[in-house]
């Protein structure tokens, strides 16, 4: 059972590169979410989703997308780097139904030059 | 809209003493879940505690501790008989009952010292 896996751990882009980070999770669970984590302003939301074809913007959606179209995947795409975007990411799942513990993956060290 | 406040950037404790790390959140809802999350130099999440707001029991993790008062809306983290491992940062977070917005508060930076 790996629970939330994130790739990759660490990645640099040049500023108007795209990319994606993968999250996965084998848990069946039917929420997930892209977090942001910034010195001093701990983790913002920014997208989520309740189950496959459903997302959601969380509280800094821009310059960022995401899909759902099976329950176990969840990528988060940027798709014009910038320069702000340079932040650590984290996906989580939950299993809505049994109970409130989100589950991480190990995070995405993102550095956009 | 619900907010998380920690108002200690920094904390420091020696080996085996106790340290209490603060919480503070707005809400206007009376059902509602709070989490501490622990984040070692590791940079996984983990979560140490959580407390139902409807149970006026203080939850217990072994040596975590929670001080819940729901009237001053303060929900703060106990850590006894500190070891060199709790050295990490903490996350308190809020997440209200039937959502799915689990809040962050900004964190606070443990260091435990032989």
């Amino acid at each position: 059972n790996a629970g939330v896996t994130q790739t990759p751990k660490f990645q640099v882009l040049k500023t108007g590169q795209s990319m994606t980070l993968q999250c996965a999770q084998d848990m069946n669970h039917e929420y997930m979410s892209w977090y942001r984590q910034d010195p001093g302003m701990g983790l913002r939301l920014i997208h989520y989703s309740v189950g496959a074809g459903i997302t959601d913007q969380g509280e800094v959606p821009n310059g960022y997308n995401v899909s759902r179209s099976t329950t176990e995947d969840f990528p988060l795409r940027l798709l014009s780097a910038a320069p702000s975007q340079t932040s650590v990411y984290f996906c989580a799942s939950r299993d809505r139904a049994k109970g409130t513990e989100a589950f991480f993956g190990q995070g995405t060290r993102l550095t956009v030059v | 809209a619900q907010t998380v406040t920690q108002s200690q950037p920094e904390m420091s404790v020696q080996e085996a003493e106790t340290v209490t790390l603060s919480c503070t959140y707005d809400t206007s809802e009376n059902n509602y879940y709070l989490f501490w999350y622990k984040q070692p130099p590791s940079r996984q999440m983990i979560l140490v505690i959580r407390q139902e707001a409807y149970k006026q029991q203080n939850a217990t993790e072994n040596r975590f501790s929670v001080n819940f008062q729901k009237a001053a809306k303060s929900f703060s983290l106990k850590i006894s008989d500190s070891q060199l491992g709790d050295t990490a940062m903490y996350f308190c977070a809020f997440l209200l009952y039937n959502t799915d917005k689990l809040i962050f508060g900004t964190g606070t930076r443990l260091q435990v010292f032989p």
